[in-house]
């Protein structure tokens, strides 16, 4: 299946400012998951949207999501350092299967 | 929360060789995990599903002979790596989904593979 897509590819801001990430996918969802990975690293789960949901909060997270366009938005507010990562997200279909999207790599700058 | 084990973290081995990679789940069963790839800059791509008791159902384009699934019990897939050319080194990692309210999934830290 073909990934869905990310924008932008990559990210770069200040300590401070907030960083949008955008993600589009091509199927029919049960939800819509957001991971981070550190470089060479594993993934780490951020935030789970499910497919009946418009807007989740954790944290400094913020997710949306718009069925009707098959897009997601991923903001990070009052962004750090720390936060620096690639940022996945990740449509789950029947059987718990996720298709990644292409990712948005974040530098925050210090 | 819930913890997925790959092991080993990395390894190194010589073209035409073998290599195994063990997935397990430490704290809860999984009958299914899931096989990923991951070249440098680059997404996770679904390689295979690995189903406790059955066969392991494979992606499109993946070839199943040379990326030998096991799921030999509730806690452990093993995925191996068979004649392992330069253009399989990559990152392989793991993922488990812990049925419940929820159908959280756990990701492994990732193996990586460098073919010589």
């Amino acid at each position: 299946s073909q990934q869905g897509e990310e924008d932008p590819q990559a990210l770069s801001i200040q300590e401070g400012e907030n960083a949008t990430m955008n993600c589009s996918y091509k199927t029919s969802i049960n939800n819509l998951q957001w991971y981070r990975q550190n470089s060479g690293r594993g993934l780490v789960h951020l935030i789970l949207i499910r497919s009946n949901e418009r807007e989740k909060h954790s944290g400094r997270l913020r997710v949306t999501l718009d069925t009707s366009k098959k897009s997601s938005s991923l903001l990070i507010t009052a962004s750090r350092a720390a936060d620096t990562a690639s940022y996945f997200c990740a449509e789950e279909t029947s059987g718990s299967r996720l298709t990644f999207g292409e990712g948005t790599q974040l530098t925050v700058n210090p | 929360g819930a913890v997925v084990s790959q092991h080993p973290s990395w390894v190194i081995c010589k073209s035409g060789t073998s290599v195994k990679i063990e997935c397990r789940s430490l704290d809860f069963q999984a009958t299914t995990m899931f096989w990923y790839r991951q070249f440098p800059k680059q997404s996770l791509m679904l390689m295979a599903t690995s189903n406790e008791g059955s066969k392991a159902t494979y992606e499109q384009g993946v070839e199943k002979d040379k990326f030998l699934i096991n799921h030999a019990s509730l806690t452990l897939s093993t995925l191996t790596v068979t004649s392992a050319h330069p253009e399989d080194s990559s990152f392989y990692i793991c993922s488990a989904p812990r049925t419940g309210l929820y159908n959280e999934q756990f990701f492994g830290p990732g193996t990586r593979l460098t073919v010589l």
